[in-house]
């Protein structure tokens, strides 16, 4: 099957600085790649869909100037917290799919566990 | 938006059993995947399956669109089947939308 990739696997950083995750489908380009957010014991949450080449749809209660979303190419979106604070300590999971394949199976990367100290 | 529900919530089984977990979902979709999230969490595809039945080892899927139902069966349960199994639903070019998962503790 598909591939996606995520890096890093996990990040420690100080409250007030950024991070940057990076998805990568690596076997198939996707124009279309969402992001999900887990906290422990709990299912994941859609926090916005990355849409190649413009921007990005966010959910309802999601800051976007938070968290930035960009999908420069067919095969890679970023996503950036900036400004992490504790309460933004999670676990970060992309996902992406073939569109226009008969079967749009989501392949799911290997998720980002963020602890902001 | 789209409502999924699965059941039970936990389960505890012995090595060896059989069990059974359902998801409901409120709305006609195109996709329903089920999943398990290993301990590292990593989400593991177990089945594509927006219709009809399919088998793989020990694990099979049901899902019956017109009723709006899917039905996870493990056999023969393992410990290494432990974990939370996530079932989720889209419409077309849409994202995933999860249930709550159900929390399997296989023992031995």
């Amino acid at each position: 099957g598909a591939v996606v990739s995520q890096h890093p696997s996990w990040v420690i950083c100080k409250s007030g600085t950024s991070v940057k995750i990076e998805c990568r489908s690596l076997d198939f380009q996707a124009t279309t790649m969402f992001w999900y957010r887990q906290f422990p014991k709990q299912s994941l949450m859609l926090m916005a869909t990355s849409n190649e080449g413009s921007k990005a749809t966010y959910e309802q209660g999601v800051e976007k100037d938070k968290f930035l979303i960009n999908h420069a190419s067919l095969t890679l979106s970023t996503l950036t917290v900036t400004s992490a604070h504790p309460e933004d300590s999670s676990f970060y999971i992309c996902s992406a799919g073939q569109p226009g394949q008969v079967k749009y199976e989501q392949y799911f990367g290997p998720g980002t566990r963020l602890t902001v100290t | 938006g789209i409502q999924v529900e699965q059941s039970p919530p936990d389960l505890i089984l012995q090595e060896g059993a059989n069990s059974t977990l359902r998801c409901n979902f409120s709305d006609s979709v195109n996709n329903l995947q089920w999943f398990h999230q290993n301990p590292w969490g990593q989400l593991i595809n177990l089945f594509y399956i927006p219709s009809g039945t399919k088998q793989n080892g020990r694990l099979s899927a049901t899902t019956v669109a017109t009723e709006r139902y899917s039905l996870l069966y493990i056999s023969s349960s393992q410990t290494t089947d432990s974990g939370v199994y996530f079932c989720a639903v889209n419409q077309a070019g849409t994202a995933l939308i999860f249930g709550k998962g159900t929390t399997l503790s296989v023992s031995s």
